[in-house]
């Protein structure tokens, strides 16, 4: 079964500094696509961003952008800049053809002003 | 356009009893599923649907019951109530699997 590992449980970074959070999954499939979501305090489930594995080009979205790296089933989201808002959970997530999305544990990113 | 609604957003259950979470979306999205959040773990699988008609397990299935008569609704049963499925639940769609979920606003649960 696939599975998905956040090894980060807390992270902290300062205001306008930039912060990585780690992922790395299991899979013996070759195409599949990954996610990042943030869960603010109030609970909703945000989309950050979203990496097909068979594009080599790393997904980017303003100041979120990610290091896939296939072979070493790896993919960290990278915030630049980071702001209060920026403030939640983070859960990693994979899923592949019309299967099963597959959730990690989730990072705390707590922001210091 | 409401996207993915979900009721009740709290309730209070005792041990035994039964009810349903309602789950609705209005984007004619095929893909559908429940998830439950528990503290200091990540969102795991309930169920899932691909389509009408259409429904599978997840990861930890037991104690509830989908069915998908229609694309717009997946409602959640839970036949007998427990204390250990206390719990945030989220419903989720997408245009296919693939592609990002939409999430409605979690049900927090609490059974006594």
């Amino acid at each position: 079964a696939q599975t998905v590992t956040q090894s980060q449980p807390e992270m902290s970074v300062q205001e306008a500094e930039t912060v990585t959070l780690s992922c790395t999954y299991d899979t013996s499939e070759s195409d599949y696509y990954l996610f990042w979501y943030k869960q603010p305090p109030s609970r909703q489930m945000i989309l950050v961003i979203r990496q097909e594995a068979y594009k080599q080009q790393n997904a980017t979205e303003n100041r979120f952008s990610v290091n896939f790296q296939k072979a070493a089933k790896s993919f960290s989201l990278k915030i630049s800049d980071s702001q209060l808002g920026d403030a939640a959970m983070y859960f990693c997530a994979y899923i592949q053809g019309a299967q099963k999305l597959v959730f990690g544990q989730g990072t705390r990113l707590t922001i210091n002003p | 356009n409401a996207g993915v609604t979900q009721t009740p957003k709290f309730q209070v259950l005792k041990t035994g009893q039964s009810m349903t979470l309602q789950c609705a979306q209005d984007m004619n999205h095929e893909y559908m599923s429940w998830y439950r959040q528990d503290p200091g773990m990540g969102l795991r699988l309930i169920h899932y649907s691909v389509g009408a008609g259409i429904t599978d397990q997840g990861e930890v299935p037991n104690g509830y019951n989908v069915s998908r008569s229609t694309t717009e609704d997946f409602p959640l049963r839970l036949l007998s109530a427990a204390p250990s499925q206390t719990s945030v639940y989220f419903c989720a769609s997408s245009r296919r699997g693939n592609q990002p979920q939409h999430f409605g606003d979690g049900t927090r649960l609490s059974i006594l």
